[in-house]
């Protein structure tokens, strides 16, 4: 089954850019999408299709993705970016999640 | 506004089985694929499967073959999700998300508030 590797953890100080990756074989050739998930509540659509935002969301929020590895990068981050991040990609009509990434900021 | 509303907190003893519902409101039901993801306490999401809200199909993951049920009822506006024979290792959280794209598959910009489903002797 495909697979979408995230890393744990994720350190950012207030203002600067963090950046969290997610890898998979082929991934450049699927879309990906970037969910955001607070504790207690239930996730949020920040980039699909790659690199496009949902209305609402940020646009300090932005994605890309190539070979085998998409990033999700949030510029000028701020507290309330603080969350746990999981890529999604589509594999023969089966969604699969990444195992997500702590963000944190400070 | 567009929303989707689950169904409340269950206990449910190892062996028996769950019914959750998911009320859709704010948009037309049977233009958008209804998806079904769960939580496991402290862990990542996990795709369950998913129904065409416009004509009943469903696909469902290898995970659950044959213990998970998806259905809708159009008239209620509402998508159903069952799992039976229920395991310790079923207690998590499970969402209803409704798919961005309508049956082309983009991504979920709707979810319920998640339904908290607990498997306890």
């Amino acid at each position: 089954s495909y697979e979408l590797t995230q890393p744990p953890s994720v350190s950012v100080s207030p203002g600067q850019t963090a950046s969290i990756t997610c890898s998979g074989d082929k991934l450049g050739e699927k879309y990906s999408c970037w969910y955001q998930q607070k504790p207690g509540q239930s996730p949020v659509l920040v980039i699909y299709q790659d690199t496009k935002r949902p209305s609402g969301i940020s646009e300090r929020f932005s994605g890309s993705n190539s070979g085998n590895t998409a990033t999700l990068t949030i510029s000028e981050t701020q507290t309330m970016d603080e969350a746990d991040y999981y890529c999604q990609a589509w594999d023969s009509s089966t969604a699969v999640f990444g195992l997500g990434t702590k963000l944190t900021v400070l | 506004q567009v929303q989707l509303v689950q169904s409340g907190t269950e206990v449910k003893k190892p062996g028996a089985s769950v019914k959750v519902s998911c009320k859709a409101s704010g948009y037309t039901f049977t233009n958008y694929a209804m998806f079904w993801v769960r939580q496991a306490p402290g862990q990542s999401l996990e795709w369950m499967g998913w129904i065409n809200t416009a004509n009943g199909n469903t696909k469902y993951s290898r995970n659950f073959q044959g213990r998970v049920t998806i259905t809708r009822d159009t008239s209620a506006t509402t998508s159903y999700m069952e799992v039976s024979s229920l395991t310790s290792e079923d207690t998590a959280v499970y969402y209803c998300a409704r798919n961005l794209g309508g049956s082309t598959l983009i991504g979920f910009d709707i979810w319920g508030q998640g339904t908290m489903v607990t498997v306890s002797s």
